[in-house]
This record gives structure tokens, sequence and C-alpha cells, in this order.
């Protein structure tokens, strides 16, 4: 099982639609989650982090499902500007590598 | 706002030859990584580093690979002897006293 997985897509969503990107985890003792953002032949950039509590940046809204070792993204009104893979990332308590999922394609149209 | 850098941004090379990958990290940030990612895949990590050692490496991390940091800017990757299956997109990354790494540009490195 890969210790992270994604659906790759691409989802391809007109603008102002809302789309949702799930991830899973196969490390429970995995500590820390993120969702970084990677445009095409560019560096991935942090997105946000992925608290217990869920949380909220503007119009994207992340979750974290301990239990079920699951991460959610949730983008609203997307923008064309959204267009981008979207990687699910996470990294253990023994260690800070950061091992990351294969990513999620978004493609916004107009 | 402060950025990694990295050089060059592409680097073309024949097998066999030895490579050197810079990197500046964020100047007071004190923790040091190399990834890789092969076109069409997922981001790997390579190794971390802090404290003029390495803290880990994973297993493409073999002998052939090397990280130094020379002065008090530079990080460095070293391929001593590269093979095809090196050309990747390589990045440097940096963190402070908080958990996020923050990624160079990166440099787009291809074996013939």
């Amino acid at each position: 099982r890969k210790e992270v997985e994604q659906d790759p897509g691409p989802f391809n969503v007109p603008e102002g639609a809302t789309v949702a990107f799930n991830c899973t985890y196969s490390n429970s003792a995995s500590q820390s989650f993120f969702w970084y953002r990677q445009d095409c032949r560019k560096e991935p950039k942090l997105l946000m982090s992925v608290y217990s509590s869920g949380n909220e940046d503007g119009r994207f809204t992340a979750q974290l499902n301990r239990a079920s070792q699951y991460i959610s993204l949730l983008i609203r009104d997307s923008k064309l500007s959204d267009s981008a893979t979207y990687l699910c990332v996470v990294t253990s308590r023994s260690t800070d590598k950061l091992i990351f999922g294969t990513g999620t394609r978004l493609q916004v149209f107009p | 706002e402060p950025e990694v850098t990295q050089t060059p941004s592409h680097q073309v090379t024949q097998m066999g030859q030895e490579v050197i990958l810079r990197c500046v990290p964020i100047s007071n940030h004190l923790y040091f990584y190399w990834y890789r990612q092969i076109l069409g895949q997922k981001v790997e990590f390579l190794v971390s580093f802090y404290n003029n050692e390495i803290s880990e490496k994973s297993e493409i991390f073999d002998d052939q690979f090397s990280v130094e940091r020379p002065d008090g800017s530079n990080f460095t990757l070293k391929i001593r002897s590269t093979k095809l299956e090196d050309s990747a997109m390589y990045f440097c990354a940096s963190r402070g006293s908080g958990e996020t790494q923050y990624f160079g540009p990166g440099t787009r490195l291809l074996v013939l």
C-alpha cells in the first residue's frame, strides 16, 4: 500500500465550482499533514497545514480524520488561477521528511 | 520575502559525469533537505541535513550521492557518476524552527 494515496484526476471544473480532493495515508504514526500546490514544472508551495480540528483559509478548507487516516481539501468558488496539482503531504513523529502523494490535478475552465 | 535559491536551473550531462547542484537556503534556517521528482512522478525525499551532518537519507541516496555545506550559505548535492535514471528535477528545501519546509525552484537535470 502506498504511504500517501490520492486520486490523480484530472478534475475539470468550471469557474465558481466547488471541488473536493481526498487523500489517505497508511502510517498511523503520521503526525503533521499539509496540502502543497505545484504548478507545472515548478516547486511545491505550501497551501496550508491541516489540523485535527479542521481549518479554513479563505476559499480553502482542510479536514483531517485520524481514525480513518483521511485528509481532505475543499476549494470553493474556483478561480482559473487555482489550476494546478494539489499534493497531499505527511510527516511522522520520528522524522521530518515530507512524504508526498502523487498529486491531484485540477483544471478550472472559464 | 526570503526564498530558497538553486543553481543552475538546468543541467545537461553525460552519463558517468559528476554534477554538483547548488542551493542557498533561507538565511536563518538550520534544517536542509534535498528531494527529487522524476518527470510525471511524485516528489521523493533524498536526504536531510542538520548541524553539519546527515540526519536521514532514503534508499535512493546511495554512495553516488553526497551533500555538503561548504560555507555558511551554500548547501550542495553531488552526484558522483550520473546514470540515466538520475534525470529528474532536484529540489532543495529549508526549514527554520517551525514545521514548514520551503522549496527552491529546482534544478532540472538531464543525463544523456
